[in-house]
């Protein structure tokens, strides 16, 4: 049972590069979110998809665009990287809202960004 | 102000003590409480999800909801070295589908 699987695990990157993360969940969740996670910062949401079709924005969406592929699969897409993107990026799924934004997590994917 | 609020620490206890862990909220819509375990370099997962006022326990581990102070806490009781993590508050509304974040706690167990 995978649960969420992002790919890639690790990433560096020069200014300016694009790049896009994957990732992909088989619990048949309606919801899936990218959060980043930052020393000192907590989890922040970047972009969230509560159902297949739809996407909204997070609490720091600047610099980032995501799409919804699927109902398994969510994409995150840098499009010009910057040194300020050096971060841990998490995808999640969940089967709703409410009672059930019970969040499932990837292992993650540390990004560097030079 | 944020809307939850948790205590960074380091907390740093012996083996084997009891441990408290808290949060504190704003926003009296908050109906589900969870509490999230994160091991270094690894995601976060879910140890705790209580939807009530009062106390759930599972194993060595408590959370406890006072909705009228705004107010949850995870007790860990015969703390582990394994229990060195940190350990993250999350909460939603009835309409939310995002999940509302505090900043994690930092626990370290000494052996």
């Amino acid at each position: 049972n995978a649960g969420v699987t992002q790919t890639p695990k690790f990433q560096v990157l020069k200014t300016g590069q694009s790049m896009t993360l994957q990732c992909a969940q088989d619990m048949n969740h309606n919801s899936m979110y990218w959060y980043r996670q930052d020393p000192g910062m907590g989890l922040r949401l970047i972009y969230y998809s509560a159902s297949e079709g739809t996407t909204d924005k997070g609490e720091v969406p600047n610099g980032y665009n995501v799409s919804r592929l699927n109902k398994r699969e969510f994409s995150l897409r840098l499009e010009s990287a910057a040194p300020s993107q050096t971060s841990v990026y998490f995808c999640a799924s969940s089967l709703g809202r409410g009672r059930n934004t019970e969040a499932f997590f990837g292992q993650g994917t540390r990004l560097t960004v030079v | 102000q944020k809307e939850v609020e948790q205590d960074p620490g380091p907390l740093s206890v012996p083996e084997g003590a009891i441990v408290s862990l808290n949060c504190t909220y704003s926003n009296s819509a908050f109906q589900y409480f969870m509490w999230y375990r994160q091991y270094s370099r690894k995601g976060p997962e879910l140890l705790m999800y209580t939807y009530s006022s009062g106390n759930k326990e599972d194993g060595r581990f408590t959370a406890q909801v006072d909705k009228s102070s705004k107010y949850i806490s995870l007790f860990i009781r015969d703390s582990q070295p394994s229990d060195s993590a940190t350990y993250l508050c999350a909460m939603s509304a009835v309409s939310n589908y995002q999940l509302i974040w505090g900043a994690g706690t930092k626990l370290i167990i000494k052996p």
